[in-house]
């Protein structure tokens, strides 16, 4: 089954960029991921969708300061412009044919 | 508007058991697939379970199959989470998740469980 890693935090300062990045595990290089946001206290929130091409649809009301990428089997969050409520844990899910799997997490500081 | 909401989160001792439930809102709900997810205390996310539109394909992670059982009853909008011989570990929060193109696209508030002796 696939594995999505992730660094466990990052930080940045107000008003700046960061790009957040999950790496899929071999022979799963071409998998779709989604993002998803979770503000502390809150249950996750659905960002967008990215395919390896680095297409990606975002979920309904997600501003346009969030855009993703890809590159081989890492797999990229952007967020620019950071804003004090972009601060919380942002994770990463694949799917295989049986089985979902959710990478641990990082968790963003925004300075 | 889109919606879920878990219930029937609660307390229980080790071997117990519990159902829970997340009623659906706001969308066909026989349409799409849907996934439980659940999230110990101070941890990262970690997917359960995951039904078909009928309820008739399921899947579950190792560390719950033969143990919680997923259905649902697409004439009441509901999905379910069966969870029997409960165990310290499988205390977290739980939540159900709308799948749309394989994604985890609308997510309920989520239901506490707490299993303790």
């Amino acid at each position: 089954q696939p594995v999505l890693t992730q660094s466990s935090s990052a930080s940045a300062s107000l008003g700046s960029s960061v790009k957040l990045t999950c790496t899929l595990s071999s022979g799963h290089s071409r998998n779709i991921i989604a993002w998803h946001q979770q503000q502390p206290g809150k249950a996750p929130r659905y960002l967008m969708r990215l395919e390896g091409s680095g297409s990606y649809n975002k979920g309904s009301g997600v501003p346009d300061r969030f855009s993703g990428s890809s590159s081989g089997a890492d797999r990229y969050l952007t967020i620019s412009d950071l804003q004090s409520e972009d601060e919380g844990d942002y994770y990463c899910e694949t799917w295989d044919t049986d089985t979902r799997v959710f990478g641990g997490g990082t968790k963003l500081t925004v300075l | 508007e889109v919606q879920l909401l878990e219930s029937g989160g609660g307390f229980v001792q080790p071997g117990g058991s519990l159902r829970l439930s997340c009623a659906a809102s706001g969308f066909t709900f026989s349409s799409y697939a849907m996934t439980w997810v659940r999230q110990a205390p101070g941890k990262g996310l970690e997917w359960v379970s995951s039904t078909d539109s009928s309820g008739v394909i399921t899947y579950y992670a190792d560390s719950v199959r033969g143990r919680f059982t997923i259905s649902r009853d697409n004439s009441k909008g509901t999905l379910f989470l069966q969870m029997n011989s409960l165990r310290a570990e499988d205390t977290a929060i739980y939540f159900c998740a709308q799948l749309l193109n394989s994604a985890s696209v609308t997510w309920g508030p989520g239901t506490l469980v707490t299993v303790s002796s």
